[in-house]
């Protein structure tokens, strides 16, 4: 039973470009959340999904980010027009049905680094 | 306002020291996270808490509702034990709230 899976492990993008991060939870979960940690910082929420649907995106940066879990396939967390602040660790995480909130524990993936240069 | 606080930010210590950390919230917290973090890598989940005590191997964490307050202690400690340890806090809004982590060095 593969954990959550997040790939890129590391990547670079110039000013201006964009980055799509992917995640994929573990088999059976169906609640994705994504965090941010910036270097030398904690970790902070930026958003809850479910299948098709974005549950609470309040701790998302209003432009430039969005993210979707579709019906197949991996959670998607895209940066349009990345900028050096958007260098971070992006993690993301999975809880079964009913979420964490439920009393599910929560598992991690190994995160995506990003860089921008 | 949903809240954690971690002490210490940093701490050294002796191979086979007992260690403990300690993690303080606000009100409303429906569980509470003990994370462990390697240097770029990712997280691991140690314990999930919403009362009393649990223990897994060396690692104990303790919960303490009236007070607010959940300990992780981890006995005999070793160099590998040298990691970030993160408390969460779960307010029942489905976004965990992270302290700033504990740096630990456990030195041969």
């Amino acid at each position: 039973n593969a954990g959550v899976m997040q790939n890129p492990r590391h990547l670079v993008r110039r000013r201006g470009q964009e980055a799509r991060l992917r995640c994929s939870p573990m088999k059976g979960h169906s609640h994705v959340y994504w965090y941010r940690q910036l270097p030398e910082e904690g970790l902070k929420f930026m958003v809850y999904l479910q299948k098709e649907n974005i549950i609470d995106e309040s701790g998302m940066p209003k432009e430039r980010f969005s993210a979707e879990f579709p019906k197949e396939g991996p959670s998607i967390l895209r940066i349009q027009q990345v900028v050096r602040g958007d260098s971070a660790a992006y993690f993301c995480a999975s809880s079964p049905s009913l979420g964490q909130s439920s009393g599910n524990t929560i598992y991690f993936g190994e995160g995506s680094w990003l860089t921008v240069v | 306002k949903n809240e954690v606080e971690q002490s210490p930010q940093n701490l050294t210590a002796q191979e086979g020291e007992f260690i403990t950390i300690n993690c303080s919230y606000s009100v409303g917290i429906s569980a509470l996270h003990w994370l462990q973090q390697h240097p770029g890598g990712g997280i691991v989940s140690l314990f999930m808490l919403s009362s009393g005590k649990k223990k897994h191997g060396r690692l104990i964490a303790t919960i303490n509702i009236q007070e607010k307050h959940s300990s992780l202690h981890i006995t005999a400690s070793h160099p590998r034990d040298s990691a970030v340890y993160i408390c969460a806090g779960d307010f029942g809004n489905e976004k965990l709230t992270f302290g700033t982590g504990t740096r630990l060095t456990i030195i041969p």
